[in-house]
């Protein structure tokens, strides 16, 4: 069954720390991995999207990676302010699908505090 | 500027009553999405339509209806069938020039509560 499956569920950290949030997926084959910030009450809105041919790819402070052999991706983030206190999306696309299949994550929700 | 406008963005509903969520679109883009999130549950897809006078359901139709008889204009209608109907709804669309990665674009939501 094609999962994806995010950790950790919740995360509280400083203002000006980095932190990395784990994406893990069992689809396969997949074409592209992407990750959605969502503040609260809000829509998502797109920070990165890879194919299953690149490895990484950055937004600013945001840098995502892909390592399609284990089937993970991770976002990190550099240097937090407080308005990165949202909930982080990991969603993957199948390669056989369009969006009509996209499998979505639950979500790391991420608290930066002063 | 270009987006995706939901109306209303907080509805009340009683019991028995449809609903009709508003969902506008002046990015040019063909396909638009339905979704329905839950707390501690993935974004859900209801309804899509990839052109014009077309739709499809999604995962969780039962409930809903949708028309798209405008490129820009996709109304998502909560019928009274809907037994959970309280939920935070998200609008969304894709343009051709997205067609290879399927980037999706959202608006700001709409949050029913069913009374």
């Amino acid at each position: 069954k094609n999962q994806v499956e995010q950790s950790p569920q919740s995360l509280i950290i400083l203002e000006g720390k980095n932190c990395t949030l784990q994406c893990n997926y069992t689809v396969s084959p997949f074409s592209n991995l992407r990750w959605y910030k969502q503040d609260t009450g809000r829509g998502p809105v797109s920070l990165t999207i890879m194919t299953f041919s690149e490895n990484t790819k950055s937004n600013g402070r945001y840098t995502a990676t892909l390592d399609a052999d284990t089937k993970q991706s991770s976002l990190h983030i550099t240097a937090s302010q407080l308005s990165d206190s949202a909930s982080y999306i990991c969603v993957v696309r199948p390669r056989s699908g369009n969006n009509r299949k996209l499998i979505w994550g639950l979500g790391t929700s991420l608290a930066v505090n002063p | 500027d270009g987006g995706i406008t939901q109306s209303p963005k907080y509805l009340f509903r009683k019991e028995g009553q449809n609903v009709t969520l508003s969902c506008e679109q002046n990015l040019n883009h063909d396909a638009m999405y339905w979704y329905r999130q839950d707390p501690g549950q993935g974004l859900r897809l209801i309804y899509y339509s990839q052109i014009v006078n077309d739709f499809q359901k999604g995962d969780i139709a039962e409930g809903y209806s949708v028309s798209r008889e405008k490129k820009e204009s996709f109304p998502l209608t909560v019928t009274s069938a809907q037994k959970n109907p309280t939920a935070f709804y998200l609008c969304a669309s894709t343009g051709l020039g997205d067609k290879v990665t399927g980037e999706l674009f959202f608006g700001e939501g709409s949050r029913l509560t069913v009374l």
